[in-house]
């Protein structure tokens, strides 16, 4: 069974670039949930993915999109990018479907700095 | 506004002693609780849930408890192993539907052999 994986695993773009981030789930997940972690803060969440359809969003403007696959894989992309957007982003899948208490597995995270 | 808080970013303890991480919560919907640890350079790995329905739930060496009138959760780790040292992030979920975890700001927990 493969785990979750993440690319790239680091990347450097300058302001005002767009970013596209890459995420496969865990076999047998259907969900995928996005988190940004800035440095010296825990993860915060920006959106999820359940069967190809964006299922809940945290607190992030538009210019933070997403989509998932047939194949339940994942993309998150990143426009107009901001200094403030430099951050390790996660990536999470779970089962889904059993009301928010299935457990979410992580990737290793992509690590974005905007200069 | 934080709701769900680790008030000590680190904790320092001897090799074979009890380590006890704390996790405060103000959100009174949150009815599921996970802990995840985290080395340097890997995401988060997923350690013991405990749902608002128990007070506890244990696996191996790992026990968390819940206390709900408090807001209050820990997780004990006995006996505490070098490996163990890792930042320990505390998360939380309204469950019903949610489908977002609020985590902490995380404990950096060293184990000194």
């Amino acid at each position: 069974e493969t785990g979750v994986t993440q690319s790239p695993t680091h990347l450097i773009k300058t302001r005002g670039q767009q970013v596209t981030l890459r995420c496969s789930s865990q076999s047998g997940h259907n969900t995928v949930s996005w988190y940004q972690q800035a440095l010296g803060q825990g993860p915060q969440f920006i959106f999820q993915y359940y069967r190809e359809e964006e299922n809940g969003r945290g607190n992030f403007p538009p210019r933070f999109s997403g989509l998932q696959f047939p194949n339940y894989s994942s993309e998150l992309n990143v426009n107009a990018l901001e200094l403030d957007d430099s951050a390790l982003y996660l990536c999470a899948s779970s089962t889904g479907g059993t009301g928010g208490r299935e457990t979410q597995y992580f990737g290793p995270g992509t690590r974005l700095l905007v200069l | 506004d934080q709701q769900v808080k680790q008030n000590s970013p680190s904790l320092s303890v001897q090799e074979g002693r009890i380590s006890i991480l704390n996790c405060d919560y103000t959100n009174s919907m949150f009815d599921y609780f996970l802990w995840y640890k985290k080395y340097p350079a890997e995401g988060p790995t997923f350690l013991i849930s405990i749902s608002s329905i128990k007070d506890k739930n244990e696996d191996g060496r790992f026990t968390v408890f819940l206390n709900k009138s408090a807001k209050h959760l820990s997780l004990h780790i006995v006996p505490s192993q070098p490996g163990d040292s890792a930042v320990y992030f505390c998360a939380a979920s309204s469950g019903a539907g949610s489908y977002q975890l609020t985590f902490g700001k995380g404990t950096k927990l060293s184990v000194i052999p």
